[in-house]
């Protein structure tokens, strides 16, 4: 079964510091993606950045960026130059079982970023 | 583009009564997912629609939960003779493709059943 974890319930940074996030997640496809979704207080979810698992490369967008490790099925997201409005609970996601119809998220159970001035 | 709306943001109902939601997706999305989201919790797939055919329902989607998309384009979900454990926030998300495309969410129906 597809699984997302994050060990991390909550995390705090100062204003223009760097943090990162945790996410380990475990499938059996080969070929897959990944997601980290933001959720601002206010709830609604966007999409932060997107990882392909068959591109070595790990995606930026901006001042997030992720650290890919597929062997280690690990997925760790890093805010460099913290702002204010990053103050967020982030999820990891993990579309759904291979072979379905769905491309349905698996979703870890997040954690709570809050940004201090 | 407006974004996915969803109907109401919030609703209080009592325990036994019945209760509808409603999303609006993002007109050329022909996809559409309903979410539900408990408090401190990521959000759980409770159904999925490909234009106006449900092509998978959890089962956490009980006997009273009904979800339907008529024509392809808003979708409905309806919750019978609510219970207390059905408080939560309802997720509705459209995208336009299958496994890599984003996923687009609404702001939620908040459910408290009394």
């Amino acid at each position: 079964a597809q699984t997302v974890t994050q060990s991390q319930p909550e995390m705090s940074v100062q204003e223009a510091e760097t943090v990162t996030l945790s996410c380990t997640y475990d499938t059996s496809e080969n070929n897959y993606y990944l997601f980290w979704y933001k959720q601002p207080p206010s709830r609604q979810m966007i999409l932060v950045i997107r990882q392909e698992a068959y591109k070595q490369q790990n995606a930026t967008e901006n001042r997030f960026s992720v650290n890919f490790q597929k062997a280690a099925k690990s997925f760790s997201l890093k805010i460099s130059d913290s702002q204010l409005g990053d103050t967020a609970m982030y999820f990891c996601a993990l579309p759904g079982p291979p072979g379905g119809a769905t491309n349905k998220l698996i979703f870890g159970t997040g954690t709570l970023l809050a940004v201090q001035p | 583009d407006t974004g996915v709306s969803q109907d109401p943001r919030h609703k209080i109902t009592k325990r036994g009564q019945n209760v509808t939601f409603r999303c609006d997706p993002i007109s050329e999305h022909n996809r559409l997912y309903w979410y539900r989201q408990t408090l401190g919790q990521g959000p759980e797939f409770l159904t999925y629609f490909q234009n106006e055919a449900q092509l998978e329902k959890s089962r956490l989607l009980s006997d009273r939960f009904s979800a339907e998309r008529p024509k392809g384009s808003f979708s409905t979900l309806e919750i019978q003779r609510t219970e207390q454990g059905d408080s939560a926030m309802y997720l509705c998300a459209s995208s336009w493709g299958g496994k890599g495309y984003e996923q687009y969410f609404g702001p939620g129906t908040r459910l408290t059943v009394t």
